[in-house]
């Protein structure tokens, strides 16, 4: 079975300020897609960002962005310019033929 | 964009009845519909994977007399939960994935949240 890891269950960034949220997953597929997901209270899953697993590139989103490295199974998002709005859990989520699992979450905490 | 419409969004049941939830993808056929749970301050607990046509995949630990998943036709899968009780309680949202080839994407329904009395 696959897994998705998330070690930083809180984090907290200054408003205008930069932060990165980790993710480490496993895997035997070589076909698969990574996600980050925003969950505000509301609960309603927001896509963030998406990465296909046989891209190289990076995919990046406006102030969204992710490190990928694909032998390491880590995929990181970067928040620049963090938002008062940006405050939420975030959760990684890798995504193959029949399987879609989440990490543990992250809580951010944005301080104006 | 896609749409995935779960209904209810929130019910209240009393112990020993079923509840069922319905997850519909509107504008997309999904040939697999993922089912969660989600506990206060949890994350996203896969509980069943289902596939148009076929019997769902039930995760280790969750019983699927008690969960029954029906997944009829391309754009509806449905969640049954059985003689509800009080721990039966919390969020479950469906997942649908697209599903042209290739597709690798999932849509989140709106989340229904159970309360068991």
């Amino acid at each position: 079975a696959q897994t998705v890891t998330q070690s930083q269950p809180e984090m907290s960034v200054q408003e205008a300020e930069t932060v990165t949220l980790s993710c480490t997953y496993d895997t035997s597929e070589s076909d698969y897609y990574l996600f980050w997901y925003k969950q505000p209270p509301s609960r309603q899953m927001i896509l963030v960002i998406r990465q296909e697993a046989y891209k190289q590139q990076n995919a990046t989103e406006n102030r969204f962005s992710v490190n990928f490295q694909k032998a390491a199974k880590s995929f990181s998002l970067k928040i620049s310019d963090s938002q008062l709005g940006d405050a939420a859990m975030y959760f990684c989520a890798l995504l193959n033929n029949n399987d879609m699992r989440f990490g543990a979450g992250t809580r951010l905490t944005v301080k104006p | 964009g896609a749409v995935v419409s779960q209904h209810p969004s929130w019910v209240i049941c009393k112990s020993g009845t079923s509840v069922k939830i319905e997850c519909r993808s509107l504008d997309f056929q999904a040939t697999t519909m993922f089912w969660y749970r989600q506990f206060p301050k949890q994350s996203l607990m896969l509980m069943a994977t289902s596939n148009e046509g076929s019997k769902a995949t039930y995760e280790q630990g969750v019983e699927k007399d008690k969960f029954l998943i029906n997944h009829a036709s391309l754009t509806l899968s449905t969640l049954t939960v059985t003689s509800a009780h009080p721990e039966d309680s919390s969020f479950y949202i469906c997942s649908a994935r697209d599903g042209r080839q290739g597709a690798y994407r999932a849509f989140f329904g709106q989340g229904t949240r159970l309360t068991v009395v």
